[in-house]
């Protein structure tokens, strides 16, 4: 059965502090995507990446870097967490990049 | 440009009666199309996706979704609600050409009524 796991389902963080979210998946895939997921707005892309040590910026990554050292492992950073980063976090990994995504179940993050 | 329209925001129907989830898309090339479900508290996962073979597209727990590619549509039915169907569904566009691009529509969230 496929998996992607993530860090922590909830955090609470002061605004000004580095958030390091980490994303696993255990499949092989290849590429590895973070969403962020706001009522009314469905998810947004803010980064994605193909290949290990490889990104590709989303629609929103103003405010987020990403790191992927190994093929299994996709780390979100905030640098500097704001209030307006307050969010439910998805991150995903698919075969090929057109194909279907499998999510895991998502990190609520709340900046104070 | 693309762009993704699911063009209700809340769908409200009785258990047993049919289930029509719009979705409307805009693409200069032909793109991928996929219908994800998110139930409360969990995770999203995939319930049907078209890729551009049969127009006509069968996924899990009886729903299924026609491209229409005159209407540019791929909306969402099944014939008989039940009540565990309650949850926010997202149609999905990929498009890969010179360039990748993925868009979610903004969700429809769909009520079950006993």
């Amino acid at each position: 059965d496929v998996k992607v796991t993530q860090s922590s389902r909830y955090l609470v963080k002061r605004t000004g502090e580095k958030v390091f979210l980490e994303c696993v998946q255990d499949m092989d895939h290849e590429n590895m995507f973070w969403y962020r997921q706001d009522p009314g707005l469905g998810l947004r892309l803010i980064y994605f990446s193909y290949d290990v040590k490889m990104k590709e910026k989303g629609d929103i990554p103003e405010g987020y870097s990403v790191s992927r050292e190994k093929k299994e492992r996709f780390s979100l950073i905030l640098e500097s967490a704001s209030t307006n980063q307050t969010s439910m976090y998805l991150c995903a990994s698919s075969r090929q990049i057109t194909d279907t995504q499998y999510f895991g179940p998502g990190t609520r993050l709340t900046v104070l | 440009a693309q762009s993704v329209t699911q063009l209700d925001s809340h769908v409200s129907v009785s258990e047993g009666t049919p289930v029509l989830l719009r979705c409307n898309y805009s693409s200069s090339y032909s793109p991928s199309l996929f219908w994800y479900v998110q139930h409360p508290n969990k995770g999203l996962q995939l319930l049907l996706k078209y890729t551009s073979a049969a127009t006509l597209v069968k996924g899990i727990n009886g729903f299924e979704a026609e491209f229409k590619k005159s209407e540019t549509s791929f909306h969402l039915t099944k014939p008989s609600a039940h009540m565990s169907d309650a949850a926010e569904y997202f149609c999905v566009v990929i498009r890969m050409d010179s360039s990748y691009k993925l868009i979610f529509g903004s969700g429809t969230r769909l009520l079950v009524r006993p």
